[in-house]
């Protein structure tokens, strides 16, 4: 089945404490991206990756850092975290930005 | 820099009544853009995208959009809505050109079907 998984579905956490959230795609996509959805500014772009070792800015990428070391996978990391990244945060995929983006089922970060 | 702006946070309508949701975007170079739905707990789906050509464009579930070049726009209409239509809908921009991967969405619409 293709999908897009995200690890962890779920997660508390404290301030500063270093996390990763991970992201595989089965689909043989090049391009993946990073998400934060949050109640009234809809969705917005952290980073994306056009393929492996190529990756860019979004809107909001203060905070935030990916590598794409495999195609299939595509981690967000969060060097330390602040109560202002609490969010639910979506990867996607597809095969280029003009194709239909796969949404993985989201995580709900909560930093304390 | 691209922007869009979604101009209804809320649209209430009752079941089979028409609707449409409307987007308006800003870029510097030429678009693409795109719909997407999300219902509730759920990740994001795509309704429909607009590339090149006919300016109106038809999606999944009765919906179509129509691009609009001299108002900057791509508004969402449906003629005949029903109860499952009740989400949330984001418009979403790409501009084409040098910063090839980015891709802009709107603030969403609630669109909620009443009996």
């Amino acid at each position: 089945e293709a999908q897009v998984t995200q690890n962890p579905r779920y997660l508390i956490t404290v301030t500063g404490k270093k996390l990763t959230v991970t992201c595989s795609q089965n689909m043989n996509h090049e391009y993946m991206s990073w998400y934060r959805q949050d109640p009234g500014l809809g969705l917005r772009q952290i980073y994306y990756s056009m393929n492996v070792e190529v990756t860019d800015k979004g809107d909001v990428p203060e905070g935030y850092k990916v590598s794409r070391k495999e195609k299939r996978n595509f981690p967000l990391i969060l060097e330390s975290p602040s109560p202002n990244q609490t969010s639910l945060y979506f990867c996607a995929s597809s095969s280029d930005r003009t194709d239909t983006q796969y949404f993985g089922p989201g995580t709900r970060l909560t930093v304390l | 820099a691209q922007s869009v702006t979604q101009l209804d946070s809320q649209v209430p309508v009752f079941e089979e009544a028409p609707v449409e949701l409307r987007c308006n975007y800003s870029s510097s170079v030429s678009v693409y853009l795109f719909w997407y739905v999300q219902y509730p707990n759920q990740g994001l789906q795509l309704l429909l995208k607009y590339l090149s050509g006919s300016t109106l464009v038809k999606g999944i579930n009765g919906f179509e959009a129509e691009f609009n070049k001299s108002q900057t726009s791509f508004h969402l209409r449906k003629p005949s809505v029903h109860i499952s239509d009740t989400a949330e809908y984001f418009c979403a921009v790409s501009g084409r050109g040098t910063s090839y991967g980015k891709l802009t969405f709107g603030q969403g619409t609630i669109l909620t079907v009443h009996p």
